[in-house]
């Protein structure tokens, strides 16, 4: 089973910044099976991104993903005031079928 | 676009059986989709629970395998969760989801169940 760890805990910037966050998998993940999601406060999560750097629908162009092996990044490139939330990567494990979060990066208001 | 909505009991108690029901509209719970439960437990992060396909093959998480399962019912357009001999680690926003690529593409709001006597 692949553990993700996230990092860091938190990140505290301002809107009009640009934010990195980084989820990093305990060996070496398939691009496809790496997705990204967004939660706010009282919300369920929502799909930002899956296979490693392809976002979803809706999703606005100042969000992007990188990265391979096992060393995964989430930019987002201009912080708007929505963006202030949690952020979990997630993997997908295909034998045995599993899901794997990592524990989540609380991206605040500096 | 597809929606979903998780219904059931608010509260169980302890040793008893955790059972959800989620609606799925907009959308045929016979697609070529994979449906999953997840859940969060209050300030924490989210663990997955387990998927189900319109056949009625199911994966489940080993951390939960022993005391989960999930159905389907095509007719109804809805799948089920039953988790037994709960606590109140049990206690969690349990979210039912539609999976896409090897990843959970939509959700449904979510409901909180809490686990006490």
């Amino acid at each position: 089973e692949i553990v993700l760890t996230q990092s860091p805990g938190t990140l505290s910037l301002s809107p009009g910044e640009r934010a990195s966050l980084s989820c990093r998998a305990s060996q070496s993940a398939k691009n496809t099976y790496l997705a990204w999601y967004q939660q706010r406060p009282g919300q369920a999560p929502r799909l930002l991104i899956y296979d490693a750097s392809s976002r979803a629908t809706g999703i606005p162009d100042r969000f992007s993903g990188s990265g391979s092996g096992t060393d995964f990044t989430l930019t987002i490139s201009r912080l708007e005031p929505e963006d202030f939330a949690v952020y979990y990567c997630q993997h997908y494990d295909t034998s045995p079928a599993l899901y794997t979060f990592g524990q989540g990066t609380k991206l605040e208001i500096k | 676009q597809v929606q979903l909505r998780e219904s059931g009991p608010g509260l169980v108690k302890p040793s008893g059986t955790l059972s959800l029901t989620c609606g799925v509209s907009g959308g045929s719970i016979s697609s070529g989709n994979w449906w999953s439960w997840v859940r969060q437990p209050p300030g924490k992060g989210l663990e997955w629970i387990g998927e189900i396909y319109r056949s009625g093959s199911t994966n489940y998480n080993p951390s939960l395998k022993s005391r989960v399962s999930i159905s389907v019912d095509t007719s109804k357009n809805q799948f089920s969760l039953n988790l037994i001999s709960v606590t109140a680690a049990d206690t969690a926003v349990y979210y039912c989801a539609r999976q896409g690529s090897y990843c959970i593409d939509s959700w449904g709001q979510g409901t909180l169940v809490t686990v006490s006597s």
